[in-house]
């Protein structure tokens, strides 16, 4: 089955800074790879996705980065704020899988003021 | 996105006891479901495919008997806890596909169980 890896586990940054959270997944034919934001006790709301036909994506202060050789992915957060301080899980789903998502461990970021 | 609802958002019960948690999609029909389940400062782990009309599809480990899944309908999966015990204590999260918007996931609230 799929392994995702993820880092760093925890993450912080001063306000306006960048943040990047970098995965690793291990099946090649995996081909959908989503981030999810969640907040404590709440649930993961998805932020970005990103097919394996695309290397990248961007959407406003975040992008996605894909690497189909090197089997790993990244978030890219740009112009950071504190509400932007949560657990990011990244996230990745086998091709004829059946829309299982196999999810990384997470990643602490805060955003310091 | 779509709209994902889980209830109860939190449950205390006695060890022994039966606690069901329900999960619907409100503005979109979803033939499959999923179920996860959280420990604290830790990552989601699947622990079983609800299917509309049929058996669920159990991951390596989670047992069956243990976890019901009903998927009596395209808007409703259930899960039961059977027979829970302190280690059951967890959070719970059910996700559904919406099919509108291809494969992304969409998630409930999560319920918050406590097994005393």
């Amino acid at each position: 089955g799929e392994n995702v890896e993820q880092h760093p586990s925890t993450l912080s940054v001063q306000e306006g800074d960048s943040a990047v959270i970098k995965c690793t997944y291990s099946d090649s034919a995996s081909n959908y790879f989503p981030w999810y934001k969640q907040e404590l006790g709440k649930r993961p709301q998805l932020i970005i996705d990103i097919r394996s036909n695309v290397g990248e994506k961007k959407d406003q202060r975040i992008a996605v980065t894909l690497n189909k050789t090197a089997k790993h992915f990244s978030l890219h957060i740009t112009e950071t704020q504190p509400e932007d301080s949560a657990v990011y899980f990244c996230a990745a789903r086998l091709a004829g899988g059946g829309n299982k998502l196999t999810f990384g461990t997470g990643t602490q970021l805060k955003v310091e003021l | 996105g779509a709209v994902v609802s889980q209830h109860p958002s939190r449950v205390i019960c006695k060890s022994g006891t039966s606690v069901k948690i329900e999960c619907r999609s409100l503005d979109f029909q979803a033939t499959t479901m999923f179920w996860y389940r959280q420990f604290p400062k830790q990552s989601l782990m699947l622990m079983a495919t609800s299917n509309e009309g049929s058996k669920a599809t159990y991951e390596q480990g989670v047992e069956k008997d243990k976890f019901l899944i009903n998927h009596a309908s395209l808007t409703l999966s259930t899960l039961t806890v059977t027979s829970a015990h302190p280690e059951d204590s967890s959070f719970y999260i059910c996700s559904a596909r919406d099919g509108r918007e291809n494969e992304k996931l969409f998630f409930g609230s999560g319920t918050q169980l406590s097994v005393l």
